[in-house]
C-alpha cells in the first residue's frame, strides 16, 4: 500500500507570496494532520482534518489555512509568506484520527524556503 | 500549559549499554503518549504508544502519572538504534499531537 505522499517536495518563494502544499493520505485514511518543523521550534501542530472538516487547530495565525477534499486529500495554504515560515511541513494520515487505536503515518515533508 | 519536555538533546552510549531517553509531560487530563523515531533519511514513524504496553525493537516505556513521565528504555543498545527520538502526546479527540524537542541517540561501536 502506498504511503503518504506530499507535493511538491521542495519550494522556494519570496516574502509576501502565497503557497499551497498538497498531501495525499494512505488509501482509506480519513484523518490528515499537518505539522511545521523548524530548528528553533521543533515539530508544531498546525491542524487536523477529518471527513472534510477541521477538527483540531494549533496556535498559528490565520495566514495558515487548510482544507480536505472528499477523497481525503488535503491542502494547506500559507498567505503573505514571512521569512519565519521557512520550514519542513509534514503531513500525517490515520484511519479515523483516534490516538488510542490509530497510528499516524507521516509523509516525507515539503521543504519551504522563503527568501 | 500542555508541554512535552525531553531534557537531553543528545545521548551517546556504547553498544550493549542500557539506554534511557527521558520524557516529562504537562497536561490537564489523560493524554495518549507516544514515542516516535526518525532514522537517517527515513520518515518519522511511531515506535510505541503507552496504551499498548508493548515492547518494540527491545524498547519499552512506562507511563508514570505521579511523576508525569514516559521514559523510553532499552537494556542493550544496538548501533541500528541510532536515530532521533521524539516523545509526544495527543488529546483523545483527534491527532492534535504535541511533540518534545527530540533526543538524538548515538550508539557507538
Amino acid at each position: 500500500k502506498a504511503g503518504v505522499t506530499q507535493t511538491p517536495r521542495y519550494l522556494i518563494k519570496t516574502r509576501g507570496q502565497q503557497v499551497t502544499l498538497s498531501c495525499s493520505p494512505i488509501s482509506g485514511h480519513r484523518s490528515v494532520s499537518w505539522y511545521q518543523q523548524t530548528p528553533g521550534q521543533g515539530l508544531q501542530f498546525l491542524f487536523e482534518y477529518f471527513s472534510e472538516t477541521q477538527r483540531n487547530k494549533g496556535n498559528f495565525p490565520g495566514r495558515f489555512s487548510g482544507r480536505q477534499f472528499s477523497n481525503s486529500r488535503s491542502e494547506m495554504n500559507v498567505s503573505t509568506l514571512e521569512l519565519g515560515d521557512s520550514a519542513l511541513y509534514l503531513c500525517a494520515s490515520s484511519l479515523i484520527g483516534q490516538p488510542s487505536t490509530d497510528t499516524q503515518y507521516f509523509g516525507p515533508g515539503t521543504r519551504l524556503t522563503v527568501l | 500549559a500542555q508541554r512535552v519536555t525531553q531534557p537531553e538533546k543528545l545521548l551517546s552510549v556504547f553498544k550493549g549499554a542500557p539506554v534511557e531517553l527521558k520524557c516529562n509531560y504537562s497536561y490537564s487530563g489523560s493524554p495518549e503518549l507516544f514515542w516516535y523515531v526518525q532514522y537517517s533519511r527515513q520518515r518519522l514513524q511511531l515506535l510505541l504508544r503507552h496504551i499498548s504496553r508493548e515492547s518494540i525493537k527491545g524498547f519499552t516505556a512506562d507511563l508514570n502519572k505521579g511523576e508525569t513521565s514516559f521514559h523510553l528504555k532499552k537494556p542493550f543498545a544496538q548501533e541500528e538504534d541510532s536515530a532521533m527520538y521524539y516523545c509526544a502526546l495527543s488529546h483523545t479527540g483527534g491527532f492534535k499531537t504535541i511533540f518534545g524537542a527530540g533526543t538524538r541517540l548515538f550508539v557507538k561501536a
